[in-house]
């Protein structure tokens, strides 16, 4: 199993670009979560989805969007990129609630 | 909402010491979850153990342990004999139930150093 995939790994964009960050699991999972990890912070969570079909913000959703059209796939959308976004940003999945949440690797976003 | 207060930004030692490290968390929630995850350099984030509310007796895992007091609202973590490979970053996080929709609060991490 490949677990959280997220692609791309690394990303450059200049200030007013937009993107797609994708994330994709194989688990079968019901819950998915977009965070963002800024230098020496913990992870806060921009979006979550509870299955297809349902998106909900996080503490952190502005500037970015979501969908969840399939049960695998959660994209999360930057829309008019900000030096503020330069984050990494993680993706993580679960099957049920009270349960680990499975990490990506992360995708590291510098915006220019 | 639910808050984590992780007490140490950053602990040095030397190898074979142990270490400890302390959570304390604030929740309405009168049942909930806790999570501990390690980020090593590379930066995954690799899931450790998972207690509920329910359950205060106390867990030792090889050369891990956690003591976790509901009364305190206090989740610790401690390395007995560290070693270098233990040098990361150490995050507590609770995960709510009702009100929450399960999702966790990660405190700001504590960074542990084990040196040689």
């Amino acid at each position: 199993n490949a677990g959280v995939t997220q692609t791309p790994k690394f990303r450059i964009l200049k200030i007013g670009q937009s993107m797609t960050l994708q994330c994709a699991q194989d688990m079968n999972h019901n819950y998915m979560y977009w965070y963002r990890q800024d230098p020496g912070m913990g992870l806060k969570l921009i979006y979550y989805s509870v299955g297809a079909g349902i998106t909900d913000k996080g503490e952190v959703p502005n500037g970015y969007n979501v969908s969840r059209s399939t049960t695998e796939d959660f994209p999360l959308r930057l829309e008019l990129a900000a030096p503020s976004q330069t984050s990494v940003y993680f993706c993580a999945s679960k099957q049920f609630r009270n349960q680990p949440q499975h990490f990506g690797d992360g995708t590291r976003l510098s915006i220019l | 909402a639910q808050k984590v207060t992780q007490v140490q930004t950053e602990i040095s030692v030397v190898e074979k010491e142990d270490v400890t490290l302390d959570c304390v968390y604030e929740t309405r929630d009168t049942t909930y979850y806790l999570f501990w995850y390690k980020q090593p350099p590379s930066g995954e984030l690799v899931f450790l153990i998972r207690r509920n509310s329910f359950d205060e007796q106390n867990e030792i895992s090889g050369r891990y342990s956690w003591n976790f007091q509901k009364s305190t609202s206090s989740f610790n973590f401690t390395i007995t004999a560290s070693q270098v490979v233990d040098s990361a970053v150490y995050f507590c996080a609770p995960e709510g139930v009702r009100g929450s929709n399960y999702k966790l609060t990660f405190g700001k991490g504590t960074l542990l150093t084990v040196n040689p």
